[in-house]
């Protein structure tokens, strides 16, 4: 139990709709981080959020839309996928991005929501 | 990008010591090393970091080499449970906005 949650664990769905995958956070953490993982490809950096403010869109493309509305809690919304977007969709939280204190520079990964698109 | 090198894959016998090579030498002064691994069906946990002296915790220990150009986890005597991608990556980045960019890792699998 790394204290980041993902809901749902397995998500099948087509082109044409719209679902949303769910991320929380018990830690007390400020930042958070949308992680997109492919088959046999590098964990991809998508969105970071700070204090509830995105500081980071790694080119996302738009069909790709995430929320926070608060420190805790971290949403990605999803529309018209392909299904090259098929993929391990993971969040992350850390105490804050880009602090400098050792003990501060973990990211804790929630387990994933394993994304099907058909 | 700051980047790291590692073997694709690597294998161990139960209950020896494992090394596991990461070669960055394009790293800067104030990059930290970080090493994460996966186990399956679940997210990267985090295994140690350091910056320039050897470091050492519950899990594992991490030796950096002098030039920082490159490093080694050591696992001192690696159980079934260890088997697992590892991943070594450099926090790099403008202070306040650093980023762990992660790269393929070694998938390391352990021999009973």
């Amino acid at each position: 139990e790394t204290g980041v949650t993902q809901t749902p664990r397995h998500l099948v769905m087509g082109m044409t709709n719209k679902k949303s995958l769910k991320c929380e956070q018990h830690l007390g953490h400020n930042a958070m981080y949308w992680y997109k993982q492919s088959a046999k490809k590098p964990l991809e950096l998508m969105f970071v959020y700070n204090f509830k403010e995105q500081t980071e869109n790694n080119s996302v493309p738009s069909r790709f839309s995430p929320e926070c509305p608060n420190s805790s809690h971290l949403f990605l919304h999803l529309h018209t996928l392909q299904p090259e977007d098929s993929a391990l969709y993971l969040c992350a939280s850390s105490p804050l991005q880009g602090a400098r204190q050792s003990s501060n520079e973990k990211l804790f990964f929630g387990s994933g929501t394993q994304l099907s698109v058909l | 990008d700051a980047k790291t090198t590692q073997p694709n894959s690597m294998e161990s016998n139960e209950e020896e010591p494992v090394h596991l090579p990461c070669n960055h030498s394009t790293i800067s002064g104030t990059d930290y090393i970080h090493w994460y691994r996966q186990l399956p069906s679940q997210g990267p946990e985090y295994v140690i970091h350091g910056l320039t002296s050897n470091v050492n915790n519950r899990m594992a220990s991490l030796a950096i080499a002098e030039d920082r150009k490159s490093s080694t986890l050591i696992l001192h005597r690696a159980t079934l449970r260890d088997a697992a991608v590892y991943y070594c990556i450099l926090n790099w980045g403008p202070f306040g906005n650093e980023k762990l960019t992660f790269g393929t890792g070694t998938r390391l699998t352990i021999i009973p």
